[in-house]
């Protein structure tokens, strides 16, 4: 089946420090991945839809100079969260169309910024 | 209009039991309804699916009523075990299976033994 591996799955980082994201799909090409975010006991926040080859389209709210989106490869994108602070911490998962039901879940990256 | 509305935040079941979940929805563009699970630490996993032309979608013990006309949709668990205790998300789509999901607020499931 579709599978998107997402690393790290865990990182503390220091205070305005940068962190990358990597998801990867292993099987099928990622034409689109979504990235959401999901506090604790809270759902699905879409964050922004990244396009091979294009721009990512953030929603409403979203800083894009804070969160990099880049998605150089059919296979490959990644999210860097700049000059992170403590409000970033959160949980951040990954989703590319294709695969299994059309949409596959990376397995997430808790980040904590100390 | 975009939000899709989950109930009940939370919910104990006794093993053996059914569990019910509910979502309702405004758009009556959404065209794909899928229900995820998600353990603690892990991404949601696809769970089971309905498009809007059909009222009941059942694989194994997972089953999905849906009611267009009353824009709703409920997740039913038979014979409820231990192992299903997760969050569960409702979610809808526009332009099916692979458009961007809105997602409802989530239940967690707790199945006692």
């Amino acid at each position: 089946g579709a599978v998107v591996s997402q690393h790290p799955s865990r990182v503390i980082c220091k205070s305005g420090t940068s962190v990358k994201i990597e998801c990867r799909s292993l099987d099928f090409q990622a034409t689109t991945m979504f990235w959401y975010r999901q506090f604790p006991k809270q759902s699905l926040m879409l964050m922004a839809t990244s396009n091979e080859g294009s721009k990512a389209t953030y929603e409403q709210g979203v800083e894009k100079d804070k969160f990099l989106i880049n998605h150089a490869s059919l296979t490959l994108s990644t999210l860097t969260v700049t000059s992170a602070h403590p409000e970033d911490s959160s949980f951040y998962i990954c989703s590319a169309r294709g695969g299994v039901g059309g949409y596959t879940f990376g397995s997430g990256t808790r980040l904590t910024v100390v | 209009q975009q939000q899709v509305k989950q109930s009940p935040q939370s919910l104990i079941v006794q093993k053996g039991g059914i569990s019910i979940i509910n979502c309702a929805y405004e758009n009556t563009a959404f065209d794909y309804f899928p229900w995820y699970q998600q353990f603690p630490g892990k991404g949601p996993a696809l769970l089971i699916a309905i498009r809007p032309d059909v009222s009941e979608k059942k694989e194994g013990r997972f089953t999905i009523s849906f009611n267009k006309s009353a824009k709703q949709f409920s997740l039913h668990i038979m014979d409820s075990q231990p192992g299903d205790s997760a969050t569960y998300f409702c979610a809808a789509s526009i332009s099916g299976n692979t458009g961007k999901r809105i997602f409802g607020q989530g239940t967690t499931l707790q199945v006692k033994p």
